[in-house]
């Protein structure tokens, strides 16, 4: 089955910097990567997505980055602001099946 | 539409009870997922359904864990008997097959004493 590791487990970036989370995923097979921002207490929210067919995707200040070859995808967030502090999660779906494997989550904390 | 609904959000019970955990899916979406989230352990894909047939029911992690989805509104999953490391938020997800996209409920905090 599909394995998603997700570096690093915390980050910590002065606000109105950039941030950078980085997944690999090990089935090729593997076509649809979602991105998850999950506040403490609440449920995981979809914020940004992307899939086999593209290399990129841009929503304001988040975007994502897909590179199959090396099966890894990113999540960049630009301009930094208090409330992007939140745990993100990474995740991949493909393979014929249809639930989603998580990686283990990026605590992200934006320091005033 | 109100989102995916679970109930309840809390459930404190005592080791050896039953559990039964309850989800409405977004109206008109086709694939039903249940995840239990640990610090241990993550996200965790419990089962999933498409029109309401189990589909994959390999993260169930053993025979005391049970789902139901006996119409497109409405699943369960069942603890029975529960213990103490069935301790976790357990959500429910749904999506049309075919986009993908899976919207998430608020979860249910379960406590096993």
């Amino acid at each position: 089955g599909e394995n998603v590791e997700q570096h690093p487990s915390t980050l910590s970036v002065q606000e109105g910097d950039s941030a950078v989370i980085k997944c690999t995923y090990s089935d090729s097979a593997s076509n649809y990567f979602p991105w998850y921002k999950q506040e403490l207490g609440k449920r995981p929210q979809l914020i940004i997505d992307i899939r086999s067919n593209v290399g990129e995707k841009k929503d304001q200040r988040i975007a994502v980055t897909l590179n199959k070859t090396a099966k890894h995808f990113s999540l960049h967030i630009t301009e930094t602001q208090p409330e992007d502090s939140a745990v993100y999660f990474c995740a991949a779906i493909g393979g014929g099946a249809d639930g989603l494997t998580f990686g283990k989550g990026t605590h992200l904390i934006i320091q005033p | 539409d109100a989102g995916v609904i679970q109930s309840p959000r809390h459930e404190v019970t005592e080791m050896g009870q039953e559990v039964t955990l309850r989800c409405k899916p977004i109206s008109g979406h086709n694939s039903l997922f249940w995840y239990r989230q640990t610090m241990m352990r993550g996200l965790e894909l419990l089962i999933y359904f498409n029109n309401n047939v189990p589909i994959d029911d390999s993260g169930m992690p053993e025979d005391r864990f049970s789902a139901k989805m006996p119409n497109a509104s409405f699943s369960t999953l069942k603890i029975q008997p529960s213990e103490p490391r069935d301790s976790a938020v357990y959500f429910c997800a749904s999506s049309l097959a075919d986009v993908n996209i899976q919207y998430f409920g608020a979860g249910t905090r379960l406590s096993v004493l």
